[in-house]
């Protein structure tokens, strides 16, 4: 979905490297969220920020850290990767009123 | 504590036919419920929500689901399956209270056979 971008869409590194993913929204929306997504584990909530000042941690946060740079930006780091990272990672934005979210296309990390 | 549960890992059904995805939540208080598709290579894409009013609600590509209370399950379902609705399919609910966030199924992929 062009409303949201994430940079970079493939990634191949190894352990215990420094990665940050970034995502870009331009719906305007307060609420950002980052999830991961392993085979038959669905989609699982690593971070979630519903605005410039308020971040909290999801299920999965540990070995991530997030960044809100401003309204429409929302990075992800992982600052020592490990293999077990390796999998799909979505950014998403929501609409308050109506909690539609709306998701980036995704970005696929491996970690060798 | 929310929770949702999608019971089948894969949904089989031939072109044509009815077909059911079914989801089953658990959330204090009133629940907002959301049906998401993702196809291949893409991200989430949303597909009906329920917020309150008519339990039967109508959304994207001909999907509807029902919502129903008693039996906390909010069912997506499709008069005539397309082999274009073959995609992976995610239920999320969230609470009405402030400050929560969407919880996801684990997903269910439907197969349409032609």
């Amino acid at each position: 979905d062009a409303d949201v971008t994430q940079t970079p869409r493939n990634r191949i590194t190894k352990t215990g490297k420094r990665i940050m993913l970034e995502c870009s929204q331009t719906k305007g929306h307060d609420r950002m969220y980052w999830y991961r997504q392993d085979p038959g584990l669905g989609l699982q909530l690593i971070y979630y920020s519903f605005d410039v000042k308020d971040i909290n941690k999801g299920e999965i946060s540990d070995g991530y850290s997030v960044s809100r740079q401003a309204q429409a930006k929302f990075s992800l780091s992982l600052e020592s990767a490990i293999p077990n990272q390796t999998a799909l990672y979505f950014c998403a934005t929501s609409d308050p009123l109506t909690d539609t979210q709306y998701f980036g296309p995704g970005t696929r990390l491996t970690v060798l | 504590a929310q929770s949702v549960a999608q019971p089948e890992d894969q949904v089989n059904v031939a072109e044509g036919n009815p077909l059911t995805v079914k989801c089953t939540y658990s959330v204090s208080g009133n629940p907002y419920l959301f049906w998401y598709v993702q196809y291949p290579n893409r991200g989430l894409q949303f597909l009906l929500k329920y917020i309150t009013g008519d339990n039967l609600v109508k959304g994207s590509y001909g999907f509807e689901a029902e919502f129903n209370k008693s039996q906390t399950s909010f069912h997506l379902k499709k008069p005539s399956a397309l082999v274009s609705d073959s995609a992976l399919y995610f239920c999320a609910v969230r609470a009405y209270q402030a400050g929560t966030a969407l919880i996801f199924g684990k997903g269910t992929t439907l197969s349409v056979s032609s």
